[in-house]
């Protein structure tokens, strides 16, 4: 499968507590994107990396939230501190992005679920 | 700001109606438009996508969907509905030079058998 893949697919933790999810993108895409998406609601726009550099980052996405794409690869979103409103699925997606072919392909999503 | 309004949050159709969901976006310049689709228990897909040129594209499975540049709009038709189109479907535009993709907040169709 060359999709955009996730892991992992569900995550359960208590408050507090910190989380971190890893995405795969395409392997020939230089632009990941972090999506977040809670019931009822489309996908938002957190943050997103063009090689290795984070080009922008959301107001949602508070001090709690952080990304790295290290080597222009793979990408990994940490939540500390977590709360119960962080509860939400995440979406990862990438793409070639800009006068290329801008088109996000995304991949099945991590649900994250704070007790 | 950059903002995708979809008119209908919940649609009910019987099999072999036409559709036609609504979307509209705010966006000050050249855009690039998007209709996905998320199948129940599935991911996000690309239903079809609009860069430029001719305003009328053609999707996957029989969609359809028109650029009208003065009404900002990108509504998404199909002819005829099958009970494989139950889905929640998403508008959503991207700037010609802003990489980010906004969405709006999804239409969830029902097809009745």
């Amino acid at each position: 499968d060359t999709g955009v893949s996730q892991d992992p697919r569900h995550k359960i933790t208590k408050r507090g507590q910190n989380v971190t999810f890893r995405c795969d993108p395409i392997s020939e895409h230089n632009r990941l994107y972090w999506y977040r998406q809670t019931l009822g609601q489309g996908p938002e726009f957190l943050t997103y990396f063009q090689n290795e550099a984070q080009l922008e980052k959301s107001r949602l996405l508070s001090d709690r939230f952080s990304a790295e794409r290290p080597k222009g690869s793979f990408s990994t979103l940490e939540i500390q501190r977590t709360e119960q409103g962080d509860s939400a699925m995440y979406l990862c997606a990438s793409s070639l992005g800009g006068d290329r072919d801008p088109t996000g392909y995304f991949g099945p999503g991590t649900r994250l679920t704070v007790t | 700001a950059q903002s995708v309004s979809q008119h209908n949050h919940h649609v009910i159709l019987s099999e072999a109606a036409s559709l036609e969901l609504g979307c509209n976006y705010s966006y000050g310049g050249t855009v690039n438009l998007f209709w996905y689709v998320q199948y129940p228990g599935q991911h996000l897909q690309l239903l079809l996508k609009y860069f430029s040129g001719d305003p009328l594209v053609k999707g996957i499975k029989g969609f359809e969907a028109e650029f009208i540049k003065s009404k900002f709009s990108f509504n998404l038709r199909k002819p005829s509905v099958q009970w494989s189109d139950t889905a929640e479907y998403f508008c959503a535009v991207n700037g010609y030079r802003d990489d980010k993709i906004i969405f709006g907040k999804g239409t969830r169709l029902h097809i009745l058998p």
